[in-house]
C-alpha cells in the first residue's frame, strides 16, 4: 500500500536554504506534490511535479525527484519568517491522494 | 469563482449526536476526499469518491458516512459511533489532470 513519510521537524535561520524531505511508497504514482498549512487553515498548494520530471522550479522553490529511490524534497531558498508552517509532501497514484505526516518549519531571525 | 468550499468552519457535538460537514466544488472535479487532521499530526483519509454514486473507504472510515449523489458535493456525517471525533476535516477535490484542491477545513469539538 502507499505510504509517505517525512522528518517531523527543521529549524533554519532567516536567510538560509531549508531542505524537506520525503520518501513514499507508490511507484505508480502520476503526480507529487507539495503543500504548504499555516495554523487552523487548509492547505496550499505550493508546487508540484509529474512523474517523469527530475527537477522543477518555481521562484524560491525547487522540487527534485528520484524515482529510481523513491525520494522527493523541496528546497526553499532564502527562507523568510513566513515560511514558518507545516510542509506536506502528497502523492496521487491512480485513485487516492495520500498525505505525508508533515514537516514542522521553524525559521528564526 | 471557481473553489471548494467547506462549511461550518466551527462545529459543535454534542455526545451521541450525528453531525454531517459540507464540502461543496464547482471545479468540475470528479475526485473527492475528506481527510482528519489531529494536533500536531498529519492527514489521514477517511473517505474518497472517484465518481458519482460511488465512494471507498479511506484508512480510518469507521464512525464516518458520507454520500455523492451528485458532483458538486461530498457531505460527511460524523456519527455517534465515531467515539473521538473532535479534530480538523478537510475536504478536497481533484481531476486526473490536476492537483489537488482544498477547502479551509471544518473543526468539530464534541462538547
Amino acid at each position: 500500500g502507499e505510504d509517505v513519510e517525512q522528518s517531523l521537524f527543521l529549524s533554519v535561520r532567516e536567510g538560509d536554504s531549508s531542505v524537506i524531505n520525503c520518501t513514499y511508497t507508490d511507484s505508480s504514482s502520476t503526480y507529487l506534490y507539495w503543500y504548504k498549512q499555516e495554523p487552523g487553515a487548509g492547505l496550499q498548494l505550493l508546487t508540484y511535479i509529474f512523474s517523469n520530471m527530475d527537477m522543477k522550479q518555481d521562484q524560491r522553490l525547487t522540487v527534485l525527484l528520484n524515482k529510481k529511490d523513491k525520494h522527493l524534497s523541496l528546497r526553499i531558498a532564502d527562507t523568510q519568517t513566513g515560511d514558518s508552517a507545516i510542509y506536506f509532501c502528497a502523492e496521487k497514484g491512480f485513485q487516492k491522494l495520500v498525505f505525508g505526516t508533515g514537516t514542522r518549519l521553524l525559521v528564526s531571525p | 469563482d471557481g473553489g471548494i468550499t467547506q462549511s461550518p468552519k466551527y462545529l459543535f457535538r454534542k455526545e451521541g449526536q450525528n453531525v454531517t460537514l459540507s464540502c461543496e466544488q464547482n471545479l468540475n472535479h470528479d475526485a473527492m476526499y475528506w481527510y482528519r487532521q489531529d494536533p500536531g499530526q498529519g492527514l489521514r483519509l477517511i473517505y474518497y469518491s472517484q465518481i458519482v454514486n460511488d465512494f471507498q473507504k479511506g484508512d480510518i472510515a469507521e464512525g464516518y458516512s458520507v454520500s455523492r449523489e451528485k458532483k458538486e458535493s461530498f457531505p460527511l456525517t460524523v456519527t455517534s459511533a465515531q467515539k473521538n471525533p473532535t479534530a480538523f476535516y478537510l475536504c478536497a477535490s481533484s481531476s486526473l489532470a490536476t492537483e489537488a484542491f482544498f477547502g479551509q477545513g471544518t473543526r468539530l469539538t464534541v462538547v
